[in-house]
Order: C-alpha cells, then structure tokens, then sequence
C-alpha cells in the first residue's frame, strides 16, 4: 500500500490564486519529495524537504513538513494555468530504499 | 546532458508473452528505481539498484517479474507470462545516490491483450 495520502484529491482554482496540497504519510521518513505530472507520463522534480528541516521554498514553491504529525504541505503561489497538472508527494522511510508516491492531487488552474 | 530515456515508449503484447523494458539512466547515476502506474495513482515502487545490485526489490509483484542492471548503468525489467493486471505505465528513474532527487524517464506504456 502507499504511505503517502494526497490532500485533496483534486482541485480547481483561477488563475492568480494559491494553491495548497497536503500530504500525509504513516512512518518515519529521511525526507520528502513533491513531484509534478503531466499528461500521465514524465515525473518532474519540484522539491526536496529532509526531516530536520521545517520549511523549503523554491521561487512559488513553499513546502512545509511536521514530522510531529507526519505530514507535509505544497503551497503554489500565484498560480498558472501551466501550473495544471498532478502533484505526487514521496517518500523514503528510514528503514529501506523504497520510495513511496501517493495517489496525488489533480490540480487544475483555469485561465 | 541526456536525460533518463525508455524504450520502448509503448508495447502492446499478448497474454503469456515475455516483454522486456530498457532503461537508460542519467550517465554516473548509480541509483536506478522501476516504478508502474496505473491511470489515475501514483507511481508504485517495484525495485531499487545501487550500482549493479538490487539493493530493495521487495515491491516486485511476483515472481514473473525480474530486473538486471548488470554493468550498473542500463536496466532491463523482464516481465514473464504477461497477464492483462500488468498493463501500466512502467517508469525508471535515477538518482546520484539515496535520498536525492530521481529523474524520471518518459516512462514505457505496457498493454497486455
């Protein structure tokens, strides 16, 4: 089963606004991955957030992690409509290799 | 540089058959991941390699499944004895070690009729 649980499932906002995906996951973790997906294919690397760390930021990007709760936020800020696509948090846990991807949120910007 | 690539970038088979699916990783990464996806989830972890070794192979599904990676660059997943649950979106990814950013290839659409 995936670790990671994607909040909301999807979404649909106007151009100009704030976007804001949650995830969250189950075991301990060495870090968090947000990923972007377009089309069904091609995984795209957004960001990377290490578990002694609170907070990243990558230009419109801004990614939160609790470890205390076990869960993570993506906030994209003024949004585009090429910011539509589907954002898949990661995980790797601290006993293995594994990466674990959860079902993402649909994120749709309307122009 | 060259990205991660996938070939082929479909294959359609029938029920039985062997299928293999190439990857070509990011030159000096010496991490390689296979992940499926079917439509609407997210990636599901298959298998993990560290150089030449499989280091975590503990999402592969069955024992029809089976990868290499025997010069630790390009990897082959081998897929025996297809049956229809396997089709997906079959995606590699590399990395320069553990707990850094994976690069994804476009990924290899699998369909078994």
């Amino acid at each position: 089963s995936q670790q990671g649980e994607e909040d909301p499932q999807a979404l649909s906002i106007q151009e100009g606004e704030n976007a804001t995906m949650n995830c969250s996951y189950k075991t301990s973790i060495n870090n968090l991955q947000w990923y972007r997906q377009n089309s069904g294919r091609g995984l795209v690397h957004l960001i990377l957030i290490r578990s002694n760390e609170r907070e990243k930021h990558s230009g419109r990007l801004r990614v939160t992690l609790d470890t205390s709760k076990k869960s993570s936020s993506l906030l994209i800020t003024a949004s585009r409509a090429a910011d539509t696509a589907s954002y898949f948090c990661a995980t790797d846990d601290t006993g293995g290799f594994k990466t674990i991807f959860g079902a993402g949120t649909r994120l749709f910007v309307k122009a | 540089g060259a990205g991660v690539s996938q070939t082929p970038s479909n294959k359609v088979t029938e029920k039985g058959k062997y299928v293999e699916l190439r990857c070509d990783p990011i030159s000096g990464h010496t991490a390689l991941y296979w992940y499926r996806q079917s439509l609407g989830q997210g990636p599901e972890f298959l298998i993990y390699f560290q150089g030449t070794g499989a280091a975590d192979d503990s999402g592969l599904p069955n024992d029809r499944f089976f990868a290499v990676r025997p010069e630790g660059s390009v990897s082959t997943l081998k897929i025996q004895r297809t049956e229809r649950g396997d089709s997906a979106v079959y995606l590699c990814a590399s990395s320069a070690g553990t707990a850094n950013e994976q690069f994804f290839g476009p990924g290899t659409r699998l369909t078994v009729l």
